[in-house]
């Protein structure tokens, strides 16, 4: 397994303003996600943070709304850009080590917008 | 499209009963799936995990029962205890996606009375 740390835990923020979320990996980790959980629901993936290149986003997300960076293989953020009430959410960081399947959450970044 | 769905949203048992929670997936091509635990303020928790070519799995006091035929996954835990009050999600690994993109059930919130 890894330690992932995530940074805010939680944030209230003010309408059109945004907030960038750290995750950190205590290891080198292959993949990284991003993930979002809206209030009483489900988890859905919002992109595939990928080392060096730019991040590969799932259908409804998209990178001027939500801009990712992975400089290195155990470092990632998010950022949550010109936010509106919706976007309120738990957002969450995941990782996947080694080869293996089992994908690994952080302990999310609690968010509400104002 | 995809879609993993889950029968009851919230199931009460009592302390040291076995409880059941159950999930239809739709993808009968799925090739892997997975059990997440997350209690509240907390990121999901890896319970167990099975691959398609398998149909029974245990863990300690949980197992996770696949059947293909009808496309259905159940988690069983054994001795159910309060700290064992969650929401518990399942996921599949649709095919071609090489283990990159999990898809989530609704979630079931399980309530355990001492």
């Amino acid at each position: 397994s890894a330690v992932i740390s995530q940074k805010p835990s939680r944030d209230i923020c003010q309408r059109g303003t945004s907030l960038t979320i750290q995750c950190q990996v205590d290891s080198q980790v292959t993949m990284m996600f991003w993930y979002r959980q809206q209030p009483g629901q489900s988890l859905t993936l919002i992109a595939t943070a990928n080392q060096g290149s730019e991040a590969t986003y799932e259908s409804g997300f998209v990178i001027d709304k939500f801009p990712i960076s992975r400089p290195n293989l155990t470092f990632s953020t998010l950022t949550v850009s010109n936010m509106s009430p919706e976007d309120s959410s738990i957002y969450l960081c995941s990782v996947r080590t080694g080869s293996g399947e089992k994908l690994f959450f952080g302990s999310g970044t609690q968010l509400s917008v104002l | 499209g995809e879609s993993v769905g889950l029968h009851l949203p919230t199931l009460s048992v009592q302390e040291g009963d076995n409880s059941i929670i159950n999930c239809a997936y739709s993808n009968s091509a799925s090739d892997y799936f997975i059990w997440y635990k997350q209690e509240s303020g907390k990121g999901p928790q890896f319970i167990i995990d099975i691959r398609s070519n398998m149909d029974k799995r245990q863990g300690q006091r949980v197992t996770v029962l696949l059947n293909k035929t009808v496309k259905h996954l159940s988690l069983q835990i054994a001795a159910t205890q309060p700290g064992d009050s969650a929401v518990y999600f399942c996921a599949e690994n649709p095919p071609n996606t090489g283990f990159q993109k999990l898809v989530f059930g609704t979630g079931t919130r399980l309530l355990v009375s001492p």
